[in-house]
């Protein structure tokens, strides 16, 4: 069965970075793009960009550019954001998710990670 | 870049009640593709619908979707304990993919 499954919780302090994983199973890992989505706090859900997982090309949506990245390794199927700099607001949970297996469809969020809670605090 | 707008915020109902959820859109949705999630407190979200009215796998019958063009609507036809929730909604026939704000279905 599908399965992406997340690092753990993480605190840090603002200016910092962190590197958050997103380790998938169940399924041939290049065959889907990986999505990254944050929720802050009490709030709704935010798409962040997603990465070709077979040219390793990302694409960022407004917002998230320069102090993130997306990269891979497809060697253990995993998927990771960084964020440097850290900031107050960048606290939230950070999804990964890919497409359902039908209809499979970019965009469509049919599995999820379990989410990583990234919190910045000083 | 498309707006999407839930309505109401908040949901209160009792079980065995049906609820009825919106989703504006500030343009067209192409080929209605409009999903709406589930999310419980914890947990990460659960596709329900996508392509605006079919049911992903494993869904329950009594969640169902219509509409098209920028109105659409998430129908649960007898609330379950286990439907309290919070609802998105989500579009993804235009870059970028975007949810709306929410409806929390709360016990009434």
């Amino acid at each position: 069965q599908v399965q992406l499954v997340q690092s753990g919780s993480e605190l840090k302090k603002p200016g910092a970075s962190v590197k958050v994983s997103c380790k998938a199973s169940g399924y041939t890992f290049t065959s889907y793009a990986m999505n990254w989505v944050r929720q802050a706090p009490g709030q709704g859900l935010e798409w962040m960009g997603w990465i070709n997982t077979n040219t390793g090309n990302p694409t960022y949506a407004q917002g998230f550019t320069g102090r993130f990245v997306f990269s891979l390794d497809t060697s253990v199927s995993t998927a990771y954001l960084q964020i440097s700099s850290l900031k107050a607001e960048d606290t939230a949970v950070y999804y990964c998710a890919r497409a359902p297996s039908t209809p499979m469809v970019r965009g469509l969020f049919g599995y999820w990670g379990q989410g990583t809670l990234v919190t910045v605090s000083s | 870049e498309i707006v999407l707008t839930q309505s109401p915020g908040t949901l209160s109902l009792s079980p065995g009640e049906r609820a009825t959820l919106s989703c504006r859109a500030s343009q067209s949705v192409s080929s209605s593709y409009l999903a709406w999630y589930q999310q419980k407190p914890g947990q990460a979200p659960r596709l329900l619908i996508y392509g605006a009215s079919s049911r992903a796998t494993g869904i329950p019958d009594r969640f169902s979707g219509s509409g098209s063009g920028t109105d659409f609507t998430l129908t649960i036809s007898r609330l379950e304990p286990e439907d309290f929730a919070v609802y998105y909604c989500q579009q993804y026939g235009s870059s970028p993919p975007a949810f709306g704000g929410g409806t929390k279905v709360e016990i009434k």
